[in-house]
């Protein structure tokens, strides 16, 4: 079983739409979760970085973790064409083993 | 005022070929990382570096070998390229060596071995 899982997609909403992004992850003892974008032919840039459970909002970017389904998840409101990239999930434990997901692609269609 | 930076951007050799990719970073972190990134876009780590002391070192053959001249720099040698080594090769740093401290990636090389 990968450290974390999530659905490749693609996904594929109008402008405006609000965006559910999702991850599974497997350890219980993971506490750190980051949510990175990546654009086409560009490295990862860090949308979102939360320790533990709860929210963490950033401007239309929300991060949700629920420790007790182990589940993570990233939600973009008002989305904007600009927001089409990869979305990747990771965590990291045990002296820097980040372990990513194999990321979600979003199309959002002006 | 690039953070991570990493050349070159495209790598296109033959089979049994040695190369190099240079990686450095200005972000004053001491942890460096090599990540390759499949066409599936998973990224796998494959080294760390913190202050020039490998402490990860992933089932990677030992075709490939990285260097750390000093806490600003990773490169990665390879030897006798393989097909199946074509991917993208991220570059990766981060401050300290806890959880607490999330990577920050270069823009990728795209190895094509033919």
């Amino acid at each position: 079983q990968k450290e974390v899982e999530q659905d490749p997609g693609p996904l594929s909403v109008p402008e405006g739409a609000i965006v559910s992004l999702n991850c599974t992850y497997s350890n219980s003892a993971f506490q750190y979760f980051m949510w990175y974008r990546q654009y086409s032919r560009k490295g990862p840039e860090l949308l979102m970085y939360t320790y533990s459970s709860g929210n963490k909002e950033d401007g239309r970017f929300t991060a949700q973790v629920d420790k007790s389904s182990k589940y993570i998840s990233l939600f973009i409101r008002d989305s904007q064409p600009s927001d089409s990239a990869t979305y990747l999930c990771a965590t990291v434990y045990n002296f820097n083993k980040f372990y990513f997901g194999s990321g979600t692609k979003l199309n959002v269609k002006p | 005022d690039t953070a991570v930076s990493q050349t070159p951007k495209y790598l296109v050799t033959q089979m049994g070929n040695d190369k190099s990719i240079k990686c450095e970073q200005n972000l004053g972190h001491d942890t460096m990382y090599w990540y390759k990134q499949d066409s599936k876009k998973f990224l796998k780590i494959m080294f760390s570096y913190n202050n020039k002391e490998l402490i990860i070192n992933e089932t990677v053959p030992n075709r490939f070998s990285p260097k750390s001249p000093d806490k600003a720099h990773l490169n990665l040698h390879i030897n006798s390229l393989e097909l199946g080594d074509s991917a993208v090769y991220f570059c990766a740093s981060s401050h300290g060596t806890g959880e607490n401290s999330p990577l920050h990636f270069g823009n990728g090389t795209r190895l094509t071995v033919t």
